[in-house]
């Protein structure tokens, strides 16, 4: 069974461009969660998302960041008009039953933006 | 905001126990206490989580005050690649982990 799947796992963008985030989780996990890393920070919680729900998103910003979990298909986080401070790395976890178990991470995808 | 409260750093020894502590002293009765670990460059790792009483696998132990205010993580045997941060995390409101700074563990050979 393969770990959950982020890509890319570096991205480069400059000011005002697009960056898409992907994560794939483990096989039969519905939960899936987004965390941004900031820098020599601890990890902040962005968004939490069951299959084709936002179960909560009070850590997204509220501009320029959304996030989708299809039917079909890796979660998706999106960044519009990035700007320097958007620089981190971002890291995806699922699970299959929420918190009452474990949370599997995977390696990050981490945005420098120009 | 974090609800834990860790030291920043902790040094040990290697082959010798490590006790990370963290103060939780907010969290309420059904709130699980989990612990995580996280490598230079990489994503986090579970180490280990629990309610009321101490639980064991094959990485660390966990021991939970009684008051369930505090706990420990207990590294029986601590190696080189057990150098990491470790976060102690209280469960958040809507079912969301909340990490705090962690503690910066090094292992002395």
């Amino acid at each position: 069974n393969a770990g959950v799947m982020q890509n890319p796992r570096h991205l480069v963008r400059r000011r005002g461009q697009e960056a898409r985030l992907r994560c794939s989780p483990m096989k039969g996990h519905s939960h899936v969660y987004w965390y941004r890393q900031l820098p020599e920070e601890g990890l902040k919680f962005m968004v939490y998302l069951q299959k084709e729900n936002i179960i909560d998103e009070s850590g997204m910003p509220k501009e320029r960041f959304s996030a989708e979990f299809p039917k079909e298909g890796p979660s998706i986080l999106r960044i519009q008009q990035v700007v320097r401070g958007d620089s981190a790395a971002y890291f995806c976890a699922s699970s299959p039953l929420g918190l009452a178990g474990e949370l599997f991470f995977g390696e990050g995808s981490r945005l420098t933006v120009l | 905001d974090a609800k834990t409260t860790q030291p920043n750093s902790m040094e040990s020894n290697e082959e010798e126990p490590v006790h990370l502590p963290c103060n939780h002293s907010t969290i309420s009765g059904t709130d699980y206490i989990h612990w995580y670990r996280q490598l230079p460059s990489q994503g986090p790792e579970y180490v280990i989580h629990g309610l009321t009483s101490n639980v064991n696998n094959r990485m660390a132990s966990l021991a939970i005050a009684e008051d369930r205010k505090s706990s420990t993580l207990i590294l029986h045997r601590a190696t080189l690649r057990d150098a990491a941060v470790y976060y102690c995390i209280q469960e958040g409101q809507g079912g969301k982990l909340i990490f705090g700074q962690g503690t910066e563990l090094s292992v002395k050979p």
